[in-house]
């Protein structure tokens, strides 16, 4: 069965810095989504990686992917305020369907004046 | 592209009383996902289709839900005799085909009383 693990769970950090959001996974995957959810609505998609090594950016946020240590990393850059939500990874099972993700549980982001 | 459209957005109910979701998914999109989201977690995978077919069901999914979707477009997710346990919010979403991420509407939250 496929675990997803991120950490932390909670981050609450100073406008301006910059921190990494982890996700783990327990089995083969070349597929891993990332996604935001404010408050009281639905999840924005943000990054799709399909490839070991994989790296997208936009804006102020890089993901990348390690399919061999099952590692994502989510990297802020100069937080600002408006970053502030719940980020998920979803990972997709092995064998191209990307149909049955499995979520982390989340990370709360705080982006503090 | 008008997004994945979820109705009703909120329901209360009392427990044992049947109710029903709809989720009308982005025109184009042939897949349709249904998740269920509770406090604190990430989105757990309940069934998918592609067109009209249901190709799966997750273990969640007792035998008191049942979904459809007629003719390959919007989807009806209907629970039965509901628990107090199956109070969640339920994600619906949509995606072509491949590896493009899912695109999620805001949700149904039921609330069981």
């Amino acid at each position: 069965e496929l675990k997803v693990e991120q950490n932390p769970l909670f981050l609450s950090m100073q406008e301006g810095k910059n921190y990494t959001i982890y996700c783990n996974y327990s089995t083969t995957s070349d597929r891993l989504y990332w996604y935001r959810q404010d408050p009281g609505k639905s999840l924005e998609s943000l990054f799709v990686l399909l490839s070991n090594g994989a790296v997208k950016q936009e804006g102020r946020l890089m993901a990348s992917l390690d399919t061999k240590a099952r590692l994502s990393t989510l990297h802020i850059t100069a937080a600002v305020h408006d970053l502030s939500a719940t980020y998920f990874c979803a990972v997709g099972p092995p064998g191209g369907s990307n149909y049955k993700l499995t979520f982390g549980k989340g990370t709360l982001l705080t982006v503090n004046p | 592209d008008t997004g994945v459209s979820q109705n009703p957005r909120h329901k209360i109910t009392k427990r044992g009383q049947n109710v029903t979701f709809r989720c009308d998914p982005i025109s184009e999109h042939n897949r349709l996902y249904w998740y269920r989201q509770t406090l604190g977690q990430g989105p757990e995978f309940l069934t998918y289709f592609q067109n009209e077919a249901q190709l799966e069901k997750s273990r969640l999914l007792s035998d008191r839900f049942s979904a459809e979707r007629p003719k390959g477009s919007f989807s009806t997710l209907e629970i039965q005799r509901t628990e107090q346990g199956d109070s969640a919010m339920y994600l619906c979403a949509s995606s072509s085909q491949g590896n493009s991420p899912l695109h999620f509407g805001n949700g149904t939250r039921l609330t069981v009383t």
